[in-house]
């Protein structure tokens, strides 16, 4: 097994850009969580799919934050526009097995600047 | 509000045994989970509790109290390799989510 697949593993963009992460979990993992991680915050939840559909979307920041899940084997987290405040190590992870064991991909560190 | 306590950073030298406490206030509980990360790394799943007591895995334990919702990781026979952050972090629902603490920072000396 592959693991979870994070791409890309580094991203620098401008200010006001687009940016989308990609992430394709464990096959067979019906959850799926998106983690933003600062050292001023910590690991942050952002949202969370089950089954492919959005549960708690209750730590997107703000409408410039958005999250899909088309299908069982893919996600992706779209900020439109990039602030530098973004700046962050963005975490895929998936479980089969709600809060139990949850394997993370390894990261995409976004530096808008 | 959802919070977990944990010590900031912790050194401990090769060879030894440390514990890393874990105190949470959440809304709901349904688990308490430790967390390793290497610097740069992802953080990968070391245990899980559920139930009061003590699991063991290898040279890692981990102690849940759910009336003093209060928790550990132990470490046994600390290596140099064990120099990492730990996290605890806990499920408030049944629905998936875990909420982590802010992590300590493990130090092993020669």
């Amino acid at each position: 097994d592959a693991g979870v697949i994070q791409s890309p593993r580094h991203e620098v963009t401008e200010m006001g850009q687009e940016v989308t992460l990609r992430c394709k979990p464990i096959s067979g993992h019906d959850y799926l969580f998106w983690y933003r991680q600062t050292m001023m915050r910590g690991l942050e939840l952002l949202i969370y799919f089950n089954n492919n559909v959005p549960i708690d979307d209750s730590g997107m920041p703000e409408d410039r934050f958005s999250a899909k899940m088309p299908n069982a084997s893919f996600s992706t987290l779209k900020i439109q526009p990039s602030e530098p405040r973004d700046s962050a190590v963005y975490f895929c992870a998936s479980s089969s097995q709600g809060n139990y064991g949850y394997t993370f991909g390894s990261g995409t560190r976004l530096t808008v600047v | 509000g959802q919070s977990l306590e944990q010590p900031s950073e912790v050194t401990a030298v090769e060879g030894a045994i440390v514990q890393i406490n874990c105190t949470y206030q959440t809304s709901g509980f349904y688990g308490l989970s430790w967390y390793q990360q290497h610097d740069g790394g992802a953080p990968t799943f070391l245990s899980y509790n559920a139930l009061d007591g003590l699991e063991e895995t290898g040279r890692f334990s981990s102690f849940l109290s759910r009336s003093d919702s209060y928790g550990y990781l132990l470490l046994q026979e600390l290596q140099m390799k064990d120099s990492a952050s730990y996290f605890c972090a806990v499920g408030p629902n049944q629905g998936g989510k875990l909420i982590f603490g802010q992590g300590t920072e493990l130090s092993v000396k020669p």
